[in-house]
């Protein structure tokens, strides 16, 4: 079964460094997500992506966050200056279409520790 | 704005025993409503959805309902097993024409005691 696939599966970075978190969704998919998840607590949702733009982006998702599709498969997630508060997990996701309910495919994530 | 309560927060059951599992969400026009369930350190994985033209759905030990009027539904684990142990997840989303962006409730530790 295809899979959503995110690097690294742990970052640890200094405060007010950048960072990327990586993402591979599911080839056929052509809806993309970020969403973040502080030890604990529920599944945020930070932004949606879809045909080479934000789509939809929540309050969290600030001046410092970007995203990009660099190439046909990658999604990235850019944090420019990192701050403690957002250490959390990040989970990057995917789904077929848009236009519809579609069920989110999430990846293992990538747990970001500032310090 | 959109946001979705869960309760309870934390569940113990005795293995073999139901678990019920409630949420009610706020946005009226929100039309599809799947369930995750997260294992330690792990993805949160779909185990069950309902779409909101539907008022329950089963899938084995699995069922889900919905009621649309008063904008809740609600998970239910029969004959529960140590292995269902884990943090549960409700969540909502809304058609929209580029996202299906889902808003998660605040989840739900199941523990199941053998």
């Amino acid at each position: 079964e295809p899979e959503v696939t995110q690097t690294p599966s742990h970052q640890v970075t200094q405060m007010g460094q950048e960072v990327i978190l990586r993402c591979v969704p599911i080839s056929n998919h052509l809806y993309f997500y970020w969403y973040r998840q502080i030890l604990g607590q529920k599944v945020e949702f930070l932004v949606s992506f879809y045909n080479n733009e934000i789509s939809e982006k929540s309050e969290i998702f600030d001046d410092q966050f970007s995203v990009e599709r660099p190439d046909g498969s990658n999604f990235t997630l850019k944090i420019r200056s990192t701050k403690l508060e957002d250490s959390a997990m990040y989970f990057c996701a995917s789904s077929v279409t848009g236009t519809g309910p579609s069920p989110l495919h999430f990846g293992n994530g990538t747990r970001l520790t500032v310090t | 704005g959109e946001n979705v309560e869960q309760h309870p927060s934390t569940l113990s059951v005795q293995e073999g025993d139901s678990a019920v599992i409630k949420c009610t969400y706020s946005d009226s026009a929100s039309n599809y409503f799947p369930w995750y369930k997260q294992e330690l350190g792990k993805r949160p994985q779909l185990i069950i959805d309902i779409r909101s033209n539907v008022g329950e759905k089963k899938d084995q030990r699995i069922a889900v309902t919905l009621n649309k009027t008063a904008k809740h539904f609600s998970l239910h684990i029969t004959e529960t097993q140590p292995e269902d142990s884990a943090v549960y997840f409700c969540a909502a989303s809304t058609s929209h024409p580029n996202t299906d962006k889902l808003i998660f409730g605040t989840g739900t530790r199941l523990q199941v005691f053998p």
